[in-house]
């Protein structure tokens, strides 16, 4: 079966660090990406991780760990307008190039 | 043009009615792909084009949900008889990857649609 879990909902502080994690159980692996989606907006692409190990963009990072299926995206220096949701999703090459999706994580920056 | 783009934007239909959905992919983007999202919820594939073949339109969920790109860059999804679970929002995402390889995925807005 394919599963993707991450948290419903977060809060941090303005300037503050936050981690938010995402785990994954797919019969096929060929990445893994993570999206920003503003409410009413589409998502748009924040990084895509297929090797084991740290991504880092300025003030967001995102990990991999392919033996664990198990990802990170890092967000430093938070502002309010990182208030968004933070979708994790598992790209499967073998299954018709499907981006499996989870949830969402909403995450709410409090000043 | 610069982004991918919906029509129309939101859509508001009454249960039974026909409605359909445009999305003009970027310009060159071999593959489209078409999501459900509920509110809250992670977006829901339904299918997926490379230029006018849809090779994949599993996520489709009944055959009221009809998709087409026949000439490799405009898609349009229809929803027939549309009823209220059909209420969400549709998303659209275009991206330059061929088979062998994988590209970031463009969304356009989404079109909201609303079943009464």
């Amino acid at each position: 079966g394919q599963n993707i879990d991450q948290p419903t909902e977060m809060t941090a502080t303005e300037g503050a660090i936050v981690q938010i994690n995402c785990t994954y159980q797919t019969s096929g692996f060929n990445g893994l990406f993570w999206y920003q989606q503003h409410a009413g907006e589409a998502p748009t692409f924040l990084s895509y991780n297929v090797l084991d190990g740290l991504e880092e963009k300025g003030r967001f990072s995102s990990f991999l760990s392919r033996s664990k299926g198990y990802s990170y995206l890092l967000l430093k220096e938070l502002q309010m307008k990182d208030s968004a949701s933070y979708l994790c999703a598992v790209y499967n090459a073998g299954n018709n190039r499907k981006l499996i999706w989870g949830l969402g994580t909403s995450l709410a920056v409090n000043p | 043009g610069a982004g991918v783009s919906q029509s129309p934007r939101y859509k508001v239909a009454k249960r039974g009615q026909d409605v359909a959905l445009r999305c003009d992919p970027i310009s060159g983007h071999v593959s489209l792909f078409w999501y459900q999202q509920a509110l809250g919820q992670g977006p829901e594939f339904l299918t997926y084009f490379q230029n006018e073949a849809q090779l994949d339109k599993s996520g489709l969920p009944s055959d009221r949900f009809f998709a087409e790109r026949p000439e490799g860059s405009v898609s349009t999804l229809k929803i027939q008889r549309t009823q209220q679970e059909d209420s969400a929002v549709y998303l659209c995402a275009s991206s330059l990857a061929q088979p062998s390889s994988y590209n970031e995925q463009f969304f356009g807005p989404g079109t909201r649609l609303t079943v009464l």
